[in-house]
């Protein structure tokens, strides 16, 4: 499984964007990147998926660079409820077995 | 819009006794998980489940763990003599299998174990 490598934490303010870039030099031809947000004494939950290029949805996009080595979150006008942990994930889709990292802090300042 | 339920929310146990965590994944999702995390630390895997046998285990997932799908809606972990150390939240996780499988997870809220 690729490993990733993403900061521990990160600061902002509310209103501004928030890009969480998520190095995974040796990721595989049929890996997928999965992003998950996780709130304390709660379960991890799926933000965004892709493979290749953008995928935007209601939450997020996420940025795949041609290469595939790296890929950034990208959150829209952040709020303080967007305080979480913010893991990346590489795997095969429909996979056994995700492993999760360390995760990025991000607090989110009023 | 359906999600994975665990029970108990909170258990408090002595040390060597055993306990059983319950789980009802999302009843269309045939993959089921039970990932673990210490306080403070990151989500670890344990064990995956499908078709009623175990797919993957992780090193953590020893003897003393067993997971099950007694019926067609419960899938448990069951720990047979706890220790100090298996005090955590663990997750319960299902997933989906179709032709456009995504690999998305859907955790449940978790069940702290507190083991004195």
């Amino acid at each position: 499984l690729a490993k990733t490598t993403q900061p521990i934490s990160m600061d902002s303010y509310e209103g501004q964007e928030v890009n969480i870039t998520c190095s995974h030099n040796n990721i595989a031809t049929n890996d997928y990147i999965t992003w998950y947000q996780q709130f304390p004494s709660q379960g991890p939950r799926f933000i965004i998926q892709g493979y290749k290029t953008k995928v935007t949805n209601e939450v997020a996009s996420l940025f795949i660079p041609a290469d595939r080595k790296s890929s950034t979150l990208s959150l829209p006008r952040v709020s303080l409820s967007d305080t979480a942990v913010y893991y990346c994930l590489v795997g095969a889709a429909g996979g056994f077995k995700t492993i999760f990292g360390a995760g990025t802090r991000l607090f989110v300042k009023a | 819009e359906p999600e994975v339920t665990q029970t108990p929310s909170h258990q408090v146990t002595q040390m060597g006794q055993e306990v059983i965590l319950r789980c009802v994944p999302i009843s269309n999702h045939l993959y089921f998980y039970w990932y673990r995390q210490i306080l403070g630390q990151k989500v670890e895997f344990l064990v995956s489940f499908y078709n009623n046998e175990i797919s993957e285990k992780s090193e953590i997932f020893d003897d003393q763990f067993s997971v099950e799908r007694p019926d067609g809606s419960n899938f448990t972990l069951k720990i047979r003599s706890t220790k100090l150390e298996d005090s955590a939240m663990y997750f319960c996780a299902s997933s989906e299998v179709t032709v456009r499988n995504t690999g998305e997870l859907f955790f449940g809220e978790g069940s702290r174990l507190t083991v004195l």
